[in-house]
């Protein structure tokens, strides 16, 4: 069965400091990979995906996430923290033929001043 | 503005009783999703549906029901077979049911058991 392993249920990182939030996934073939961002009592949004094409994906307020495959790792970083970063991120994978999104537990990040 | 909305906000729910939460989408989607999330657990999939009047259990539907008559509505009920029904619960859409879509969610509507 697939499955999504977040490293680290929290993140705590200074203003400025680079962000890692780690993502692992089990699939037997390359999956659809997304992180999505969630601010307190709201929905996910979208930061970012990988489909097929260049290993590297930047998505949207500075945040990029690379694909490894020999890793089975899409980790997210942004090179520097802003305190309005601090949410929850989540990792989330689709098995390519499949329809169903399965979502990591979720990591939050805080940012220090 | 295009988007997914979700009401109520905020539900109370009494031991016994059924209630419905709703989900509505001007982004002219077909595909639409019911997911609950709990601390630690991230988001599970309870229903879907892939195109008007029809839609299939996900991971977690025991206690729950949905109908898909509107393409623009998939409302939840939560009923009383539900024993622990407390928790965040996401509505989310996709333009369609291919697996590279993005899915775009409403702002939740916490549920809460007096």
């Amino acid at each position: 069965a697939q499955s999504v392993t977040q490293l680290g249920s929290h993140v705590s990182v200074s203003e400025g400091a680079l962000v890692l939030l780690r993502c692992n996934y089990s699939s037997s073939v390359p999956p659809y990979l997304f992180w999505y961002v969630q601010y307190p009592n709201q929905g996910l949004q979208l930061l970012l995906k990988y489909t097929t094409g260049a290993t590297l994906v930047k998505g949207i307020n500075g945040f990029e996430a690379e694909f490894k495959k020999s890793e089975t790792s899409f980790h997210l970083t942004k090179p520097s923290a802003h305190m309005s970063d601090a949410a929850e991120y989540f990792c989330a994978v689709i098995h390519t033929g499949g329809f169903k999104t399965i979502f990591g537990a979720g990591t939050r990040l805080f940012v220090k001043a | 503005d295009g988007g997914i909305t979700q009401s109520p906000k905020y539900l109370f729910r009494k031991e016994g009783q059924n209630v419905t939460l709703s989900c509505e989408q001007n982004l002219n989607h077909d595909a639409m999703y019911w997911y609950r999330q709990d601390p630690g657990q991230g988001l599970r999939l309870i229903y879907y549906s892939q195109i008007v009047n029809d839609f299939q259990k996900g991971d977690i539907a025991e206690g729950y029901s949905v109908s898909r008559e509107k393409k623009e509505s998939f409302p939840l009920t939560v009923t009383s077979a539900q024993k622990n029904p407390t928790a965040f619960y996401l509505c989310a859409s996709s333009a369609t049911s291919a697996n590279q879509e993005t899915q775009y969610f409403g702002p939740g509507t916490r549920l809460l058991v007096l």
